[in-house]
């Protein structure tokens, strides 16, 4: 199985702030990686697949880079409504495997 | 608009069965793949099981091989998830979530999860 790694596993930040989550895989995967928003008691929600395509209507700050092992996703300006938890997922083979997760929170 | 909808999450004791449901609407069901994932109170997310638009091909995690079987009935766009010889660890949210695929020509390739339903809470304990 493909493992997972992702840091940090939480951070606070404010609004206006430049935010980058790394997410790490335990074999290279290409570029079959994907990232997924979840606000409390909520679903998650797809924000970029293939490493670095942005889902549509998902705003432009939030942007996904990497391949093989090393992937980020990076939010530019961070907004009130993108405190919410962080998941990287690698679709290059099942077991499809998640990340731990990233809690973004308010400083 | 593609919609996701889970149901008959609920309460069962340790070794009893439980069967949660999946309803689609708003895409062609039987064209796309389809899968499980749950989450544990205050836990990431597991990828338990996904099935193939025929039906044909099915995958599940190690954890629950030989307890639950993924099915489909394509006429109803529906998906379901049999859950049998339940244990306490089962204990989660069970999210249904379309697999789009990209492959070939099509960039990028790959597979991803879009949309996801809104859950359905599984609770083991006696």
């Amino acid at each position: 199985d493909i493992q997972m790694t992702q840091s940090p596993s939480s951070l606070s930040a404010s609004v206006g702030d430049r935010v980058t989550i790394t997410c790490r895989t335990s074999q290279s995967i290409s570029n079959f990686l994907n990232w997924y928003q979840q606000r409390p008691g909520k679903a998650p929600k797809l924000l970029i697949y293939g490493a670095s395509s942005l889902q549509s209507g998902v705003p432009s700050r939030f942007t996904g880079s990497g391949s093989g092992t090393d992937f980020t996703l990076t939010i530019s300006s961070l907004q009130p409504e993108d405190f919410a938890t962080y998941h990287c997922q690698q679709s290059y083979s099942t077991p499809f495997t998640f990340g731990p997760g990233t809690k973004v929170d308010i400083k | 608009e593609v919609h996701l909808v889970e149901s008959g999450g609920g309460w069962v004791q340790p070794g009893g069965s439980l069967r949660v449901s999946c309803v689609a609407s708003g895409f062609s069901f039987s064209s796309d793949e389809m899968n499980w994932v749950r989450q544990a109170p205050g836990k990431g997310l597991e990828w338990v099981s996904k099935i193939s638009g025929s039906g044909n091909t099915i995958y599940y995690t190690d954890s629950v091989k030989g307890r639950f079987s993924i099915s489909r009935d394509n006429a109803k766009n529906s998906l379901y998830l049999q859950m049998d010889s339940l244990r306490a660890e089962d204990t989660a949210v069970y999210y249904c979530a379309r697999e789009k695929y990209c492959g070939g020509d099509c960039y990028p390739a790959g597979s991803w999860f879009d949309p996801w339903g809104q859950g359905t809470l599984v609770t083991v304990s006696s």
